[in-house]
């Protein structure tokens, strides 16, 4: 079974900026993983933000990116706004289309 | 604009079955590739299930293997998920959504909740 890890909490300024990891137990992320990362506010569905390691989904703020950071996939945040408190979870492609959700991480703005 | 619709959700003792249904508009469903993802109360999201458009490949994760099964009928842009066997930990809130390509999930219904207790 995979096993995919995220920081479980994580707190930055207004106007700051964060960087958010997503780890494999196994080994490394490549962008064969094809990672994806998703916002979730309280009591709503998640939102889409990233795919294939840094493509913005439509709609998404350009404050958001993705990338490969040495062997994990990130998400920064570049000038975060207190909208963006919020769960965040990465999303791996583990082959033979099956997928595994790293467990979240709690952002703080303040 | 896509809509995607859950129901089906309810209580039911462990041991029992429960059938979700997806209600999807707004796209060409009979072209789309689906997903379930569930998540437990308070917990992290739990990818579930997969389906290829045309029904022709499923795939499930360890955890509900041999005790779920996901369809679709495209002719009336539905997506089903039978659950049987279903144990305490199968709790949880169960999204419908589509695969947006470059093996990720695009759009998010809004869930239905199965609660599995005694």
């Amino acid at each position: 079974q995979t096993v995919v890890t995220q920081e479980p909490s994580f707190s930055v300024s207004p106007g700051g900026t964060v960087i958010l990891t997503c780890d494999l137990r196994s080994g490394s992320v490549s962008p064969r993983h094809y990672p994806s990362w998703y916002q979730q506010t309280p009591g709503q569905a998640p939102r889409a933000l990233i795919y294939k390691t840094d493509t913005r989904s439509s709609g998404v703020p350009d404050r958001f990116s993705g990338s490969i950071l040495g062997n994990k996939a990130a998400l920064t945040i570049s000038g975060a706004q207190a909208e963006d408190e919020s769960d965040y979870y990465c999303m791996i492609y583990t082959g033979s289309h099956t997928w595994a959700f790293g467990g979240g991480t709690k952002l703080t703005v303040l | 604009q896509v809509q995607l619709v859950e129901s089906g959700g309810g209580a039911v003792q462990p041991g029992g079955s429960l059938r979700l249904s997806c209600a999807a508009s707004g796209f060409p469903f009979s072209k789309t590739d689906m997903h379930w993802v569930r998540q437990a109360p308070g917990k992290g999201l739990e990818w579930v299930a997969f389906m290829r458009n045309d029904g022709s490949d499923t795939s499930y994760a360890d955890s509900v293997k041999g005790r779920f099964t996901m369809s679709r009928d495209n002719s009336k842009s539905v997506l089903f998920l039978q659950m049987n066997s279903l144990r305490t930990e199968d709790t949880g809130l169960y999204y419908c959504a589509t695969n947006r390509g470059y093996y990720a999930v695009g759009e998010w219904g809004q869930g239905t909740l199965a609660t599995v207790s005694s």
